[in-house]
């Protein structure tokens, strides 16, 4: 069974600077999909951004970008210039092609002032 | 376009009795997911509806069931509540099945006391 584990359960980032949240999964799939998604406080869960293993090029959603590191099994999440808006839970997800997703544990990000 | 909406957002039920929640989901799309989540065991995969017919399923007793609509809409029943099933369900629709990009609603959150 593929798992993932996010092992940063909080973290905190001043406005304007620059955080990374970490993810590693366990597969022995070539063939899969990486997510992170965003759930703020009592509100419904948005994708940030997806990455497809067989991609080298790491993807970029404006102020968001990942580190995909394949051989590693790591897909880090990096936000540029946080806003308060960026506080939220993000959770980390896999999907082997055509399954459900499958969560880690998720981490908390704070954004101060 | 409509977001994916589920009905009721919140409920509160006692242990023994049954409880069943809907969802409906974005135009167009015919898949439907449904995920539990807690505070201890996180996102977890209930099943997945496309057409009518249930294409995957979690790892979770036969009380929790689901069934979809020929317009898509889906509902998901627990039966015989335990304390343990106090969770927020998510339910995400994509456009077919085995999509990897899912769309979210706001959740229910079942309290059982």
């Amino acid at each position: 069974a593929q798992t993932v584990t996010q092992s940063q359960p909080e973290m905190s980032v001043q406005e304007a600077e620059t955080v990374t949240l970490s993810c590693t999964y366990d597969t022995s799939e070539s063939d899969y999909y990486l997510f992170w998604y965003k759930q703020p406080p009592s509100r419904q869960m948005i994708l940030v951004i997806r990455q497809e293993a067989y991609k080298q090029q790491n993807a970029t959603e404006n102020r968001f970008s990942v580190n995909f590191q394949k051989a590693a099994k790591s897909f880090s999440l990096k936000i540029s210039d946080s806003q308060l808006g960026d506080a939220a839970m993000y959770f980390c997800a896999y999907s082997n092609s055509g399954y459900a997703l499958n969560f880690g544990k998720g981490t908390s990000l704070l954004v101060t002032p | 376009k409509a977001g994916v909406t589920q009905t009721p957002r919140y409920l509160i039920k006692t242990r023994g009795q049954q409880v069943t929640l809907s969802c409906s989901p974005i135009s167009g799309h015919r898949s439907v997911s449904w995920y539990q989540q807690t505070p201890g065991q996180g996102l977890q995969f209930l099943f997945e509806y496309f057409s009518e017919t249930q294409r995957n399923k979690g790892n979770f007793p036969g009380r929790f069931s689901g069934r979809q609509f020929s317009n898509s809409r889906s509902e998901m029943n627990v039966s015989t509540l335990e304390l343990g099933d106090s969770a927020l369900y998510l339910c995400a629709s994509s456009l077919l099945a085995g999509e990897n990009e899912q769309f979210f609603g706001p959740g229910t959150r079942l309290t059982v006391l």
